[in-house]
């Protein structure tokens, strides 16, 4: 059972076109991580959210957190070619073990 | 400190050979993690340490896989005997786990293995 659905699994545009893509879950997180992933490339941290409705701007790219903290969005506005990757998200569930629960990632390709 | 490294980038292999890998977490950071990768994935949990302690180990792993942290410091990931399945990113990332933080994870560059 995937506890964390990202959708959509692939996206291709065009440079300049606005994108949303969202995480989706039953379960209530502690606070949900978004991260960038380029080709042989490890995950790199972008933002993390804890507060229900929260949102945060990271230039072009608006993450919003759900105000039940069970679903985000990530929203880039006039997507380049340099946004070209694999965007994951990661929830935090509370608990001692906090351990970081993946999504399937959203396969972003932005052409020029 | 320049972040997690790990070694080697890519390894290829010959199926029923052991393979290691090894990870240097970035210093201060009292958590490491290991996660295996397949192409447009996201990461698969494979275990973790607090300092040197594995706390956890995914029932994905199976007994060929093992994996240390002596001294609470760098981390190896062995598996024995590889199979063609085995083919994968394996990540290693660590973070500072405390009451108030929120395990955000960095990540080395991730070591390519590639069982023939």
């Amino acid at each position: 059972t995937q506890l964390l659905e990202q959708s959509p699994q692939f996206l291709s545009i065009q440079e300049g076109e606005n994108l949303t893509v969202y995480c989706n879950s039953s379960s209530v997180f502690s606070s949900l991580q978004w991260y960038r992933q380029e080709p042989g490339e490890g995950p790199v941290l972008l933002v993390t959210v804890v507060t229900g409705g929260e949102v945060k701007k990271l230039k072009r790219l608006t993450f919003q957190f759900g105000d039940a903290r069970k679903d985000s969005s990530l929203h880039i506005t006039a997507a380049q070619p340099g946004d070209t990757g694999l965007y994951l998200c990661a929830g935090e569930r509370a608990g001692n073990n906090r351990k970081l629960i993946w999504g399937l990632g959203t396969s972003l390709a932005v052409n020029p | 400190d320049t972040g997690v490294s790990q070694n080697p980038r890519h390894k290829i292999t010959k199926r029923g050979q052991n393979v290691t890998f090894r990870c240097d977490p970035i210093s201060e950071h009292n958590r490491l993690y290991w996660y295996r990768q397949t192409l447009g994935q996201g990461p698969e949990f494979l275990t973790y340490f607090q300092n040197e302690a594995q706390l956890e180990k995914s029932r994905l792993l199976s007994d060929r896989f093992s994996a240390e942290r002596p001294k609470g410091s760098f981390s190896t990931l062995e598996i024995q005997r590889t199979e063609q399945g085995d083919s994968a990113m394996y990540l290693c990332a660590s973070s500072f786990r405390s009451r108030i933080s929120y395990n955000e994870q960095f990540f080395g560059p991730g070591t390519r293995l590639t069982v023939l």
